[in-house]
């Protein structure tokens, strides 16, 4: 069974820091993983999908890893600003089944000018 | 770019009463799917539907939902007889065929459900 794990839970940092957030998933047979962004009481924006046969991926000042033997993907964004401010979300699908997936809660990011 | 829109974006409703929300999916889209986040939850899957049939659904989608596409464009999601625990944001999402099918997900903004 698929449970996907979020730390932190929320994150306060100063504009201008690089930061780390991190997703674990205990089945590592995924077809991929996606990262999105959650703006308070809006919808799901996909920032970051890596396949099961790449190990990170980048767009802009966001890069995503993955490493399936440990289970474990992490979002780093760099140079964070005010308007990265936002819920970040990972999503595992369940096995081989790359279309139903499996939520975190989320790390909710504060980022303060 | 294309984007799979909701309407309606915020609907309140009475318990007991039927509600349908509905989603237009990226035009060449195949695969089609209902989620939902009830306040300070994780999202949950409800079903995926392709070909005209649901291929999946969990044990949240039981048979007080169905999910329709009515026509070539529109894919709905209707709740029978709501409850207050259906108070929820629901969000519809599509995503293309297997062969060119990276596995992404596109989501459409929501509909915020409230029940009272």
């Amino acid at each position: 069974k698929q449970e996907v794990t979020q730390i932190p839970a929320a994150l306060s940092v100063p504009e201008g820091e690089n930061l780390v957030l991190n997703c674990s998933f205990t089945d590592s047979a995924i077809y991929n993983l996606q990262w999105f962004r959650q703006d308070p009481g809006k919808g799901l924006t996909s920032l970051l999908l890596i396949q099961s046969s790449q190990r990170e991926q980048t767009s802009g000042r966001l890069n995503a890893s993955l490493d399936k033997s440990s289970g474990r993907s992490t979002l780093y964004i760099a140079a964070s600003q005010p308007g990265d401010s936002a819920t970040y979300l990972c999503a595992a699908p369940v096995g081989g089944n790359n279309r139903k997936l499996i939520w975190g809660l989320g790390t909710s990011l504060a980022v303060n000018p | 770019e294309p984007e799979v829109t909701q309407t309606p974006s915020h609907q309140v409703t009475q318990m007991g009463q039927e509600v349908i929300l509905r989603c237009v999916p990226i035009s060449n889209h195949l695969y089609f799917y209902w989620y939902r986040q009830i306040l300070g939850q994780k999202v949950e899957f409800l079903v995926s539907f392709y070909n005209n049939e649901i291929s999946e659904k969990s044990e949240i989608f039981d048979d007080q939902f169905s999910v329709e596409r009515p026509d070539g464009s529109n894919f709905t999601l209707k709740i029978r007889s709501t409850k207050l625990e259906d108070s929820a944001m629901y969000f519809c999402a599509s995503s293309p065929n297997v062969a060119a099918n990276t596995g992404e997900l596109f989501f459409g903004e929501g509909s915020r459900l409230t029940v009272l």
